[in-house]
Order: structure tokens, then sequence, then C-alpha cells
């Protein structure tokens, strides 16, 4: 099946930060999307992104398909930042469409 | 508009014991409905999806079944429960431009 591969599995940044969360995938896909989870567990969809490139405030993402790999980045962090960010991917039509999710990246943001 | 919603929130059962959980969804019709796991500390991992009624298909052999009743209703079951099935079990579904899949609030378990 499809791998997915995150990187850096933990960051640790100060208030005011950027940062830049990898996600590496092993096959073509035609869904990928980047979630935050929150202390309370909810997973907050972040972006849909099979291709190009998107912004949403201070978060933006690019996923290359052709070399099967997508950042998102976060500008400016702040201390809500915190939290694990997760890519998951997807083929239309292959197990009902379901996501395969990567281990996640941890953010802690400090004041 | 469109909704998911999981009971119950939190629970913590036996060794042995019964499970059930519910995912139900609102404002929408024949969706394709999904189960996952979360183990503590880990991603998350598909343990069933559903197309329609009736219709399951399992992704991971393990303690757990699913059932969906009615259209927009999924359930994740158990008849005697083990300590590796605690976790956090997560409920999705495509929302209405059937791209973007989004999760419920989820359910933590605990065996004792």
């Amino acid at each position: 099946g499809i791998q997915v591969e995150q990187s850096p599995p933990d960051l640790i940044l100060q208030e005011g930060a950027n940062s830049t969360l990898r996600c590496n995938f092993s096959d073509s896909v035609n869904n990928l999307q980047w979630f935050h989870q929150n202390p309370w567990g909810q997973l907050i969809n972040l972006f849909y992104i099979p291709s190009g490139t998107k912004q949403n405030g201070r978060l933006s993402a690019t996923t290359v398909a052709t070399e099967r790999y997508s950042l998102l980045y976060i500008s400016s962090s702040q201390t809500t930042d915190s939290g694990v960010y997760f890519c998951a991917v997807g083929v239309f039509g292959r197990a009902g469409t379901a996501l395969i999710f990567g281990k996640g990246t941890t953010l802690s943001v400090s004041s | 508009s469109q909704t998911i919603h999981q009971w119950p929130a939190t629970l913590v059962q036996p060794v042995g014991s019964p499970l059930s959980l519910e995912c139900t969804v609102e404002g929408t019709s024949n969706p394709n409905l999904y189960w996952y796991r979360q183990a503590a500390g880990r991603g998350l991992q598909l343990l069933f999806y559903s197309v329609g009624i009736g219709q399951i298909s399992s992704e991971v052999p393990q303690n757990l079944s699913a059932s969906r009743p009615q259209d927009r209703q999924f359930i994740l079951s158990s008849k005697k429960l083990l300590l590796s099935d605690s976790g956090f079990y997560l409920c999705a579904w495509y929302g209405a431009d059937h791209y973007e899949q989004y999760f419920g609030p989820g359910t933590r378990l605990t065996v004792t």
C-alpha cells in the first residue's frame, strides 16, 4: 500500500518563528489533506491539496504531485498552533477512498 | 448543514465486556463512512469503511466489527474487549463535494 512519511516528527518553536513540515508519499494519489489535531483530539481540516499551492492566513501548503511530496508552511507561529499535524493521502475508488495517514509532526510553540 | 456526531465521548470498559460506538451524520444522503483508530501517540489507522447500507469492508483483522443499519448511521462493536482495543476512535465522511474528508469529535476508549 501507499506509504506516507512526515518530517520532522517533533518541532519546538518560539512564538513568531516560521516552520516547514514535509510529507512524502510513495505512489500517485488524487487526494491529499493536511489536518491539525487539537489537544482535545479533534481533527481540523487545514487543506485539501492534491496538487498546487493554497494559502489560508498564516498557513500555506504546496503539493508537487509529480515528485510525491507536500509541504505545510506555518508563518509567525502562535501558541495556539501547537498540536499534531497530519498529512493524509488517498486514491479515489480505492478502499472506499479512505485516507492513509502519516505518523504526524508534533509542534510545540512556546511564548 | 452537514454535521457528524459520535457518542459516547469517553468510555472506560473492563476487559471482556462488549462495546458499541455510534456515529451519525446529518445533512447528506448515502455518504461513504469510515472508522479509524488512533493508538496513543500514533497516527490514524483505517478499521472499516462503508459505501452503503449493509455494506462493510474491513481493512485490518481484529476484535472489532462494524455495521450500517441505516443510511446515516455507522456502528462499531465488539463482543469482548481486549486491552489492545484502547484508543481514540474517529468516524469520518466525505463532505458534499466528495473530495474532502471530515472527522467527528471521536470517542476515547480505555479498556481496563
